[in-house]
């Protein structure tokens, strides 16, 4: 199984909206409502922002969205803030009942 | 208040066997649709997911790891336990150990992460 595709990085100013994409195959990102998205800063644990597809845990900002269309899932982060600058991966559940990540996107903010 | 922290060596000879804890609170591996995962990042590459153990003990394996791993849980001690055998330079990296939401198969929390380095 590889590696959901995502780009190795995006950027935007503050204030607009980017979104970052993920993109796997019908055999988990198509396949399944169980894609994820996780947040993490340098030296730092990552930290789950979106689960599946597009619920956030409790006290993820509102600014992030994650939705889905065939095999390809997208995270939209709107309102860019400073503090929003990590790296950020996908995760998806597989039809082989393990979880794939992507290769992770590095955000800067302008 | 859920915390996981992972223990074991910081240093590991190649062709040795690598054994890493997770303990945790907050939570028990005995309620259903609880589960425990392991992720490891080598230095600055991404993210690889290595398995996980349900509360029901089944347990799931990475299919390019999976001969090199074996996960066990203590439900007793509140630990979770993974072993990878035959350790290489290329294993070198920051071993995460992680709750599973009870539905789904996200993450929410996440331990603190140990760095393990494989040399001789």
């Amino acid at each position: 199984q590889s590696a959901l595709t995502q780009p190795a990085s995006v950027s935007g100013s503050p204030g607009q909206s980017i979104t970052i994409s993920c993109t796997g195959t019908s055999s988990d990102v198509g396949g399944y409502n169980y894609v994820s998205w996780y947040q993490q800063h340098p030296g730092k644990a990552p930290k789950l922002m979106i689960y599946d597809v597009s619920n956030r845990p409790s006290g993820v900002s509102n600014r992030f969205s994650g939705s889905k269309s065939g095999n390809t899932a997208s995270l939209t982060i709107s309102g860019l803030q400073a503090e929003d600058e990590a790296d950020y991966y996908c995760s998806s559940y597989t039809s082989s009942s393990f979880v794939v990540f992507g290769g992770g996107t590095k955000l800067t903010v302008l | 208040q859920i915390t996981l922290k992972e223990s074991g060596p910081t240093l590991v000879k190649p062709t040795q066997t690598l054994t890493l804890t997770c303990t945790f609170s907050g939570f028990s591996l005995s309620t259903s649709g609880v589960g425990v995962g392991w992720i490891r990042q080598p230095p600055g590459k991404a993210l690889e997911w290595l398995a996980l153990i349900y509360w029901d003990d089944d347990k799931r394996y990475s299919p390019s790891l999976k001969s090199r791993l074996t996960i066990t849980k203590d439900t007793s001690k509140n630990q979770v336990v993974l072993t990878m055998t035959n350790m290489d330079p290329v294993d070198t990296a920051t071993y995460y150990c992680a709750h599973r939401l009870p539905v789904g198969d996200a993450f929410d929390i996440w331990g603190q992460g140990t760095m393990v380095t494989v040399s001789s």
